[in-house]
């Protein structure tokens, strides 16, 4: 079956750095993605990785491991505006987006 | 606001009542899409509509109906609803349906919250 893990949830501190991990067995792989989704809003694109390797957009950065089947999310001098679900979705042989249940990311002073 | 507006945000219902979401953008995509996002669970993609037509029914029950009447708008009418169907729902949008580019992503609404009673 297909099936992407990322941890439930996660605790860090303001100004810190934080990588939240998301692994994933699919039938074939077109890349994955990071969505973030604050409390009660839309959840917004942020990444797309299909190649291995790191991306960096600002604070936020996202690889790809595909032998390994791994991703991660990591993000930089932590705001407390970062504090959101993040979301990891592979997409399959058919280009259907397979999602993970999400990591809440709790920011603390 | 991210171009996807959904209403009601908020929705609580009896499950005799009949009701309906709305989900509407103006961003000129193509592909419109419901999502069920449920607590602590990955989301569930419910139907896909391309240039109007259905794509894709994920084996919904029969109580969720959509409606595609233009590539701007989507509905999705709510009958006999049990309470298992509370959840948020999600409306997205894309250029296509075409994911082959990878570029192709989705622009989701804040979504609807329904609550069945």
């Amino acid at each position: 079956g297909q099936n992407i893990d990322q941890p439930t949830e996660m605790t860090a501190t303001e100004g810190a750095i934080v990588q939240i991990n998301c692994t994933y067995q699919t039938s074939g792989f077109n890349g994955l993605f990071w969505y973030q989704q604050h409390a009660g809003e839309a959840p917004t694109f942020l990444s797309y990785n299909v190649l291995d390797g790191l991306e960096e957009k600002g604070r936020f950065s996202s690889f790809l491991s595909r032998s390994k089947g791994y991703s991660y999310l990591l993000l930089k001098e932590l705001q407390m505006k970062d504090s959101a679900s993040y979301l990891c979705a592979s997409m399959d042989s058919n280009y259907q987006l397979i999602w993970g249940a999400g990591t809440k990311l709790i920011i603390k002073p | 606001e991210t171009g996807v507006t959904q209403t009601p945000r908020h929705l609580v219902m009896g499950m005799t009542n009949k009701k309906s979401l709305k989900c509407e953008q103006h961003l000129g995509h193509n592909a419109m899409y419901w999502y069920k996002q449920s607590a602590k669970k990955p989301l569930e993609l419910m139907f896909v509509y391309n240039f109007k037509e259905q794509t894709e029914n994920n084996s919904v029950p029969s109580r969720f109906s959509p409606e595609c009447p233009n590539s701007s708008h989507l509905f999705l009418h709510l009958h006999t609803l049990q309470p298992e169907d509370s959840a948020l729902y999600l409306c997205a949008s894309s250029l296509t349906t075409d994911m082959e580019s990878g570029a192709n992503v989705l622009t989701f609404g804040a979504g609807s919250r329904l609550t069945v009673l």
